[in-house]
C-alpha cells in the first residue's frame, strides 16, 4: 500500500497527558499537511511542511501543539498537556510540490481525551 | 468569513434518484482551485475532482457530474441514479493560488441513500 498512513488510528488518553501521532506520506510527495476534524465539521488546517521545513502554522494552533518532519519524510504531531477540547480526528495529507496538487489523506488518528 | 459554504447539512434520497450537492465559495484570487472529496463511514477522505478557475467546462465522470459557475461562485456536484454506496459525507474545498498552502473545506453534506 503506497497511500498515506497514520499511527495510531485511535488514542485514548487522560487530560494532561502528552500524545504523539505519526504520519508517513506518499513517498514522492514533498508536501505534508496536518488537519483536524471534529464531528460535523470539515477538516481544519493546522500546519504544513515542504520537505523538512514547516512553512505555515495555523493561528488556531496553540503552543501545546508541535509538529516535526525531521528528514522530509515522515512527520509527527505532538500535543502536550492534552485538554478535552483536543478530542478530534487528526488527519495527515500529502501532495506533490505544485500548489494545484490535490491532497491525499490518510485514515486519520482519532484522539479522545478523558 | 467562511470561504466555502455547503448549506445542505444532510440529504436523504431514495436509491436511483438524482441528487445535487451545493457548494458556494468566496475568494479574491483570480487563480484558484476547487475540489470535491468524499468521506465514507470508514473516515478516509477520497479525492473526487479538481477544477481550476480558468476552466468552467462542466465535467462528467460516470454517474458524477460537476457544474462550475464563476458568475455565482458555485461548484455543484450531481450524482445521477444514486446508489447506497454513495452514502457518505461530501466536502467541497478551495485552494487559492497565492496562498496555496492550505485548503479551505466546507462543513460537508451528509448524503444518505435509502435502498
Amino acid at each position: 500500500d503506497t497511500g498515506v498512513s497514520q499511527d495510531p488510528r485511535h488514542k485514548i488518553t487522560k487530560r494532561g497527558q502528552n500524545v504523539t501521532f505519526r504520519c508517513d506520506p506518499i513517498s514522492e510527495h514533498n508536501r505534508l499537511y496536518w488537519y483536524r476534524q471534529t464531528l460535523g465539521q470539515g477538516p481544519e488546517f493546522l500546519t504544513y511542511f515542504q520537505n523538512e521545513a514547516q512553512l505555515e502554522k495555523s493561528r488556531l494552533l496553540s503552543d501545546r501543539f508541535s509538529a516535526e518532519r525531521p528528514k522530509g519524510s515522515f512527520s509527527t504531531l505532538e500535543i502536550q498537556r492534552t485538554e478535552q477540547g483536543d478530542s478530534a480526528m487528526y488527519l495527515c495529507a500529502s501532495s506533490f510540490w505544485r500548489n494545484t496538487g490535490e491532497l491525499f489523506f490518510g485514515e486519520g488518528s482519532r484522539l479522545t481525551v478523558l | 468569513a467562511q470561504k466555502v459554504t455547503q448549506a445542505q447539512t444532510e440529504i436523504s434520497v431514495v436509491e436511483k434518484e438524482d441528487v445535487t450537492l451545493d457548494c458556494v465559495y468566496e475568494t479574491r484570487d483570480t487563480t484558484y482551485y476547487l475540489f470535491w472529496y468524499k468521506q465514507p463511514p470508514s473516515g478516509e477522505l477520497v479525492f473526487l475532482i479538481r477544477r481550476n478557475s480558468f476552466d468552467e467546462q462542466n465535467e462528467i465522470s460516470g454517474r458524477y457530474s460537476w457544474n462550475f459557475q464563476k458568475s455565482t461562485s458555485s461548484f455543484n456536484f450531481t450524482i445521477t441514479a444514486s446508489q447506497v454506496v454513495d452514502s457518505a459525507v461530501y466536502f467541497c474545498a478551495l485552494s487559492e493560488f497565492n496562498t496555496g498552502n492550505q485548503f479551505y473545506f466546507g462543513t460537508g453534506t451528509s448524503l444518505t441513500v435509502i435502498p
